[in-house]
């Protein structure tokens, strides 16, 4: 079946480093995903799109990278920041019924 | 400001009473859906609808219902709640500019209905 994943660990990393945040897909190609923000108790939030003849977008602090080789897109930010500490979710939206990965939660160390 | 609306935020209530959430949005969109989250499992989509009058069913409809007779409203109807319905519901809505198979459509999502049913 078709699958959208990300690692359900939790990541931790130290202030003023790169986060590095996996999604990987299994047994079909999404032609656009997306990249989400959510902090606990309220609703995600837009952050970031990339269509798979991209290969890289750019927002401020924030890249999102597609390889259609590997079937995975990477989201890193870079000098993060404790602020970034969220929940951070991919999401195939190509399709009607828009799918999510279960998230990745990110907690950077001060 | 542009927003989702949902209401309520918490409810707690027992098994077979009959329950609405609400949604409204205010930003014209023509797209809508509804999602639950669980821990493990994500998000995942109960129901949506491209349009006022038309509505799908997502990954998980069963034991809810949906109606779309306004733009900016899609409220969540479950008839005979029951224990396992007990999670975080999310409304959702986007513009669909980009046609209604576009992956271009960003979703603006409400707060979330923490639901509990005993």
């Amino acid at each position: 079946s078709q699958k959208i994943e990300q690692n359900s660990e939790a990541l931790n990393i130290q202030e003023g480093k790169t986060a590095t945040l996996t999604c990987n897909y299994t047994n079909y190609s999404p032609a656009y995903l997306q990249w989400y923000r959510q902090d606990p108790g309220r609703g995600p939030v837009f952050l970031l799109l990339i269509r798979e003849n991209e290969k890289e977008k750019r927002k401020e602090r924030l890249k999102v990278t597609f390889d259609t080789t590997l079937k995975q897109s990477l989201f890193h930010i870079t000098a993060s920041q404790p602020a970034d500490s969220a929940t951070y979710l991919c999401a195939d939206t190509g399709r009607r019924a828009l799918t999510f990965g279960s998230g990745t939660r990110l907690q950077v160390q001060p | 400001e542009a927003q989702v609306t949902q209401n309520p935020r918490y409810l707690i209530t027992v098994t077979g009473k009959k329950l609405t959430v609400t949604c409204s949005q205010n930003m014209n969109h023509e797209y809508m859906s509804w999602y639950r989250q669980d821990p493990g499992l994500g998000l995942r989509q109960i129901y949506y609808s491209m349009n006022v009058e038309v509505t799908d069913k997502g990954d998980v409809p069963e034991g809810y219902k949906v109606s779309r007779k306004e733009k900016r409203n899609f409220p969540l109807i479950l008839e005979s709640p029951s224990p396992n319905q007990t999670s975080l519901y999310f409304c959702a809505s986007s513009l669909m500019s980009g046609g209604p198979l576009s992956g271009a459509n960003v979703l603006t999502f409400g707060a979330g209905s923490r639901l509990t049913v005993l």
